[in-house]
C-alpha cells in the first residue's frame, strides 16, 4: 500500500516559515491535499490540489508538489498555527485514500 | 454554511454492531461523495470509506472491509455506517466529511468534516 511519511514534529519561532514535508514514491504525480487539526478540533483543509487554498485559508498557506516529496509551507507562522497537520492523496493502485503520519507543529 | 453532524457513537462490547449517522445540510448532498473517516485516540486519521453521489462507486479501507457498510439516503440529506463485528481496534473518533466531487475516489478531498461521534469498543 501507499505509505506517506512526514516528520512528527517541527518547531518555529513567530513570523518565521514552517516547511512540512510529505514524502510518498512519486508522490509529484498524484494531486495532495492538506489538513490542520487543532486539539480538540475537527481537520479542517487548508491546501488542495497540491497548491489550491480554499476560500478563508490565508495566504500565508501555500503548497508545492514534485519529485517525491510534497511540502506545505506556513510563511510568518502565528501562535494560531499550532496544530497537527496531515497531508493526503488518492492511491489510484489500491483504490483508497491516504493520510500522511501527521506532523506537530510547534510555535515557539 | 455547509454543516455535517454526526451521531450513532457509544461503547459497545467486542463483536456487537453499531450504526452511524451523519445529517447533511448546507449543501446540495446528491451532488458529492461522501466519506468516514476515523481518528483513534492520540492517533492519525484514517479513511474508513466513501460513496459516490449516487451510491454506484463504493470504497472501504482494507481494515474495514467486510464488516462496515456505507449508505446514503438522499432524500433524507444522510449517510450512514453500518459497523458489524467491531473490534478493539476500531475505538476511534468517526469524522464524516464531504468529498470534493461526486465520485468517491479520484483526486478528491474532504471538505468540511463533522465534529466527529465516539466510538469505543470494550467489554
Amino acid at each position: 500500500s501507499y505509505v506517506l511519511t512526514q516528520p512528527p514534529s517541527v518547531s518555529v519561532a513567530p513570523g518565521q516559515t514552517a516547511r512540512i514535508t510529505c514524502g510518498g514514491n512519486n508522490i509529484g504525480s498524484k494531486s495532495v491535499h492538506w489538513y490542520q487539526q487543532k486539539p480538540g478540533q475537527a481537520p479542517v483543509l487548508v491546501v488542495y490540489d497540491d497548491s489550491d487554498r480554499p476560500s478563508g485559508i490565508p495566504e500565508r498557506f501555500s503548497g508545492s508538489n514534485s519529485g517525491n516529496t510534497a511540502t506545505l509551507t506556513i510563511s510568518r507562522v502565528e501562535a494560531g498555527d499550532e496544530a497537527d497537520y496531515y497531508c493526503q492523496v488518492w492511491d489510484s493502485s489500491s483504490d483508497h485514500y491516504v493520510f500522511g503520519t501527521g506532523t506537530k507543529v510547534t510555535v515557539l | 454554511e455547509v454543516q455535517l453532524v454526526e451521531s450513532g457513537g457509544g461503547l459497545v462490547q467486542p463483536g456487537r454492531s453499531l450504526r452511524l449517522s451523519c445529517a447533511a445540510s448546507g449543501f446540495t448532498f446528491d451532488d458529492y461523495a461522501m466519506h468516514w473517516v476515523r481518528q483513534a485516540p492520540g492517533k492519525g486519521l484514517e479513511w474508513v470509506s466513501g460513496i459516490s453521489w449516487n451510491s454506484g462507486s463504493i470504497g472501504y479501507a482494507d481494515s474495514v472491509k467486510g464488516r462496515f457498510t456505507i449508505s446514503r439516503d438522499n432524500a433524507k440529506n444522510s449517510l450512514y455506517l453500518q459497523m458489524n463485528s467491531l473490534r478493539a481496534e476500531d475505538t476511534a473518533l468517526y469524522y464524516c466529511a464531504k468529498g470534493g466531487s461526486n465520485d468517491y475516489g479520484g483526486h478528491n478531498w474532504f471538505d468540511p468534516w463533522g465534529q466527529g461521534t465516539l466510538v469505543t469498543v470494550s467489554s
